[in-house]
């Protein structure tokens, strides 16, 4: 069954504290991406990655990390520098960048 | 960053009514303009990718126009049903944009169709 997982469905973090969300598409997709979503506003892209071990920084990076070791595989780090971290986050990908995309279910962050 | 606007914000129907909703975006450099569809707690979900101005695309009771010209979009539903209860979100990328023709989404438009 070909798809994008994201886990966990619900993540708490505490003041000072680094939280990594998980991504893992089985598409053979090149391109990857984050999204961040808060209450009555769009989707805003975080970070995007065209081709394993390349990422580019999308609108809203600051505070927020990412890796692309692997062509499945593209795991986004919070860290204690976002100061506002409570959000849904979406990973997506598509076969190159520019195409239709296909989402994860998401990841809600809270902070304790 | 690019300013795309979608209208209205929600929109409560009647079982059988039609609707549509529009979406604005940047007609300078137009590349594609994308339509999700995003019902509460499954993942957004495509329902067309349009390249070409008249573009015209149809995906059973709903169909979708574009006018890169003037930098529309419209989203028709014809004849609502409950399941058709969604967020409907656009989304437009430029040509030859360095960052690979990465998509900037609207608000969205929240549909809430009443049985």
């Amino acid at each position: 069954d070909g798809g994008i997982t994201q886990s966990p469905k619900y993540l708490f973090r505490k003041e000072g504290q680094n939280v990594t969300l998980s991504c893992e598409q089985n598409l053979n997709h090149d391109a990857m991406y984050w999204y961040r979503q808060d209450p009555g506003q769009g989707l805003r892209l975080i970070y995007y990655s065209q081709i394993v071990n390349d990422f580019q920084k999308g609108d809203i990076a600051e505070g927020y990390s990412v890796s692309r070791e692997k062509k499945e595989s593209f795991p986004l780090t919070v860290t204690s520098a976002q100061k506002n971290p409570t959000a849904f986050y979406l990973c997506a990908s598509s076969v190159h960048s520019g195409e239709t995309q296909y989402f994860g279910p998401g990841t809600r962050l809270l902070v304790l | 960053i690019l300013n795309v606007e979608q209208s209205p914000q929600s929109l409560h129907v009647q079982e059988g009514d039609s609707t549509n909703f529009t979406c604005s975006f940047p007609s300078s450099n137009f590349y594609a303009l994308h339509w999700y569809r995003w019902e509460t707690a499954k993942s957004p979900e495509a329902l067309f990718v349009m390249t070409l101005n008249g573009d015209e695309k149809k995906k059973g009771r709903i169909s979708a126009t574009l006018n890169t010209k003037e930098g529309y979009s419209y989203l028709y539903i014809k004849g609502s049903q409950p399941e058709d209860s969604a967020t409907y979100l656009c989304a437009f990328s430029l040509m030859n944009n360095n960052a690979g023709n990465m998509l900037t989404f609207g608000g969205g438009t929240r549909l809430m169709v009443k049985p």
